[in-house]
């Protein structure tokens, strides 16, 4: 299975978007690009996906370059209770997620 | 929508004996439930797929026997550590997903500690 890339960790002020990228150069044509957040001690929550076209949904924006080969996740107004690590990972038609480590994101005051 | 459950939240249990955990989905028919687990300071590890009705399958290095996985309905799931030893002690998390969606959604997680 094709792998992602992310920062391990990243800083946020209060307020401002949050931008978090992730690389999967040997993506498939058939693989999705998905995003999900686990705040401590919590089960994962799905926040977005995307094949090939940019998403928005009421928690974030995907953006997904035209080669699909990087995409970023931008939530547009962080707030503290966004301090979680969030996955991007690359999900085929076997339905299997393959958790990689995340970028923990820290939102400060 | 898409609420997963799990229960219990926490237990602790005495080496050698066996603990059930379930996983349910609250408001939607969920055709594949999957079993993940997360140590300390680690990313989860899927452990298992189950499809309502049928035996579930496992990755490679999870022993089937020590965890027995039933999906007798299209609504709840369990887990079962047999015979549990300490270095079973984790954060064990289900999700669920129904047939025409792709993504997953999590419960809340269960976590076991072993003495």
């Amino acid at each position: 299975d094709a792998k992602t890339t992310q920062p391990t960790s990243m800083d946020c002020a209060e307020g401002r978007a949050a931008n978090l990228p992730c690389n999967h150069s040997t993506i498939s044509g058939n693989e999705y690009v998905y995003w999900y957040r686990q705040i401590h001690s919590q089960g994962p929550q799905y926040i977005i996906h995307g094949l090939k076209n940019n998403e928005t949904n009421e928690m974030a924006s995907l953006i997904i370059t035209e080669d699909r080969k990087s995409s970023t996740l931008i939530l547009p107004h962080a707030t503290l209770r966004d301090t979680a690590v969030y996955y991007c990972i690359l999900l085929r038609s076997n339905y299997k997620l393959t958790f990689g480590k995340g970028t923990l994101l820290t939102v400060n005051p | 929508g898409a609420v997963v459950s799990q229960h219990p939240s926490w237990v602790i249990c005495k080496s050698g004996t066996s603990v059930k955990i379930e996983c349910r989905s609250l408001d939607f028919q969920a055709t594949t439930m999957f079993w993940y687990r997360q140590f300390p300071k680690q990313s989860l590890m899927l452990m298992a797929t189950s499809n309502e009705g049928s035996k579930a399958t496992y990755e490679q290095g999870v022993e089937k026997d020590k965890f027995l996985i039933n999906h007798a309905s299209l609504t709840l799931s369990t887990l079962t550590v047999t015979s549990a030893h300490p270095e079973d002690s984790s954060f064990y998390i289900c999700s669920a997903r129904l047939d025409t969606i792709y993504e997953q959604y999590f419960g809340p997680g269960t976590r076991l500690t072993v003495t």
